[in-house]
């Protein structure tokens, strides 16, 4: 297993059209967290997933934002309508339930720009 | 209110020097964990160092190690040697509640320049 995968790496989109990302976690975790990261700030969480069922959602997944995760194994998480202020590098992360002392590991990202 | 603040929006340090990276954290919940991450510029979040609110000596590993000070709410990362890979952002970030994991709050990381 080679960690958590995320695809596309970068995503240039016109304003208005729509997105999907994909994110395979890695085999034995049934955890699977999305969260946003803007420029020069911290990742903000936005949804996360146990097995397929869709656990927590922040306020900022608005409806244009829709994730997925249907058999318990890789995510997506689709944009609708990307606006400009969707541009941003949209991480995933994976983690068995029980804690350990390292917890969540993180892909690569998805950079969007959108124009 | 924040729940991470890390008030060092960027810190220089010289190869082989040591470095304080600070962070402090609000939580009502008595248990808690506090993880540090680096990201280099090519954007992967690497873990670097694990603290328990419940663990009673402060966590090491290898050149990291995290200044715990529960009574001040600071859990602090300390660099020793810098070296020039050092470089990059650094993101201190807590998971509220007991041993299942569930969402990281993050704060919005100090950049880290090690100059030769």
């Amino acid at each position: 297993d080679t960690g958590v995968s995320q695809d596309p790496r970068h995503k240039i989109t016109k304003r208005g059209q729509n997105v999907t990302f994909r994110c395979d976690p890695i085999s034995e975790h049934n955890r699977l967290y999305w969260y946003r990261q803007t420029l020069g700030q911290g990742p903000e969480f936005l949804t996360y997933f146990q097995n397929e069922a869709q656990l927590e959602k922040s306020r900022l997944l608005s409806d244009r934002f829709s994730a997925e995760r249907p058999k318990g194994s890789f995510s997506t998480l689709e944009i609708q309508r990307t606006e400009q202020g969707d541009s941003a590098m949209y991480l995933c992360a994976s983690s068995q339930t029980e804690a350990s002392n390292y917890g969540y590991t993180f892909g690569s990202g998805t950079r969007l720009t959108v124009v | 209110a924040q729940k991470i603040t890390q008030t060092q929006p960027g810190m220089f340090v010289q190869e082989k020097e040591a470095v304080t990276l600070d962070c402090t954290y609000d939580t009502s919940d008595p248990s808690y964990g506090l993880f540090w991450y680096k990201q280099p510029s090519s954007g992967e979040m690497i873990f670097l160092i694990y603290q328990g609110s419940y663990d009673q000596q402060n966590a090491t590993e290898g050149r990291y190690s995290l200044n715990f000070q529960k009574a001040r709410k600071s859990a602090n990362l300390v660099i020793s040697a810098s070296q020039l890979g050092d470089s990059a952002m650094y993101f201190c970030a807590m998971r509220e509640g007991g041993s299942t994991l569930g969402r990281l709050y993050f704060g919005r990381g100090t950049q880290l320049t090690v100059w030769p």
